[in-house]
């Protein structure tokens, strides 16, 4: 049982405009938010997150947002760079879990020039 | 402050054979994870760590055995290696930042299992 999809495998994005990712969750124990950028070869690092108590979390280009009626989340990227180009993990944590990261399948995103 | 390293980056087993992967981090943090990684799966929790000493099970534990005899180690040990071990193994602590908190991972072990 996938608790977190991200339905979109890949996404291409032309540079400067907005890319989109979505990931929905079934779980609504999930209290906690990330987003994650993997380039390959490298472990994911950390980009932004959202607490449930938030719907919107602003770092930079990037803004996550939350809509738990919908039990979905998307982040924002503007403007899109070339260097953006990479792998993007959506992952949550249920409440009281030794803070486990649940993690979606993963969003491809293409930034072309 | 090297972050979390993990050792060695690269290696292949023939099915049966045994090995420890080490990851290690300098940020004295609590919490440690291992992860797998396999092609259209995302991260999947093996086993983790809420300290020195403690270890439990996470989403797919089978065939593997992790220490955490020191807080900056984590190992996790493959004692009998099977083709479905083939993946990447991801290390991961844990800080707490700005009223939430993350984890950070290190660069990842790509194991193959022939």
């Amino acid at each position: 049982d996938q608790q977190v999809k991200q339905n979109s495998p890949s996404l291409s994005v032309q540079e400067g405009r907005i890319s989109i990712l979505n990931c929905d969750y079934t779980n609504s124990m999930f209290d906690y938010f990330l987003w994650y950028k993997k380039y390959p070869a490298e472990g994911p690092t950390f980009l932004i997150s959202i607490s449930s108590i938030k719907d919107k979390n602003e770092d930079g280009r990037f803004t996550v947002f939350l809509n738990k009626s919908a039990k979905h989340l998307s982040l924002h990227i503007v403007p899109s760079q070339p260097g953006d180009s990479a792998v993007y993990f959506c992952a949550a944590r249920r409440t009281g879990t030794a803070s486990k990261l649940t993690f979606g399948t993963g969003t491809r995103l293409q930034v072309t020039l | 402050n090297a972050g979390v390293t993990q050792t060695p980056k690269f290696r292949v087993l023939k099915t049966g054979q045994s090995m420890t992967l080490l990851c290690a981090q300098d940020m004295n943090h609590e919490y440690m994870y291992w992860y797998r990684q396999d092609p259209g799966m995302g991260l999947r929790l093996i086993h983790y760590s809420v300290g020195e000493g403690t270890t439990a099970k996470g989403e797919v534990p089978d065939g593997y055995n992790v220490s955490r005899l020191k807080k900056q180690n984590f190992l996790l040990g493959l004692e009998s290696a099977a083709p479905s071990q083939t993946s990447v193994y991801f290390c991961a602590s844990i800080t707490t930042r700005q009223g939430g908190y993350t984890q950070y991972f290190g660069p990842g072990t790509r194991l193959t299992v022939l």
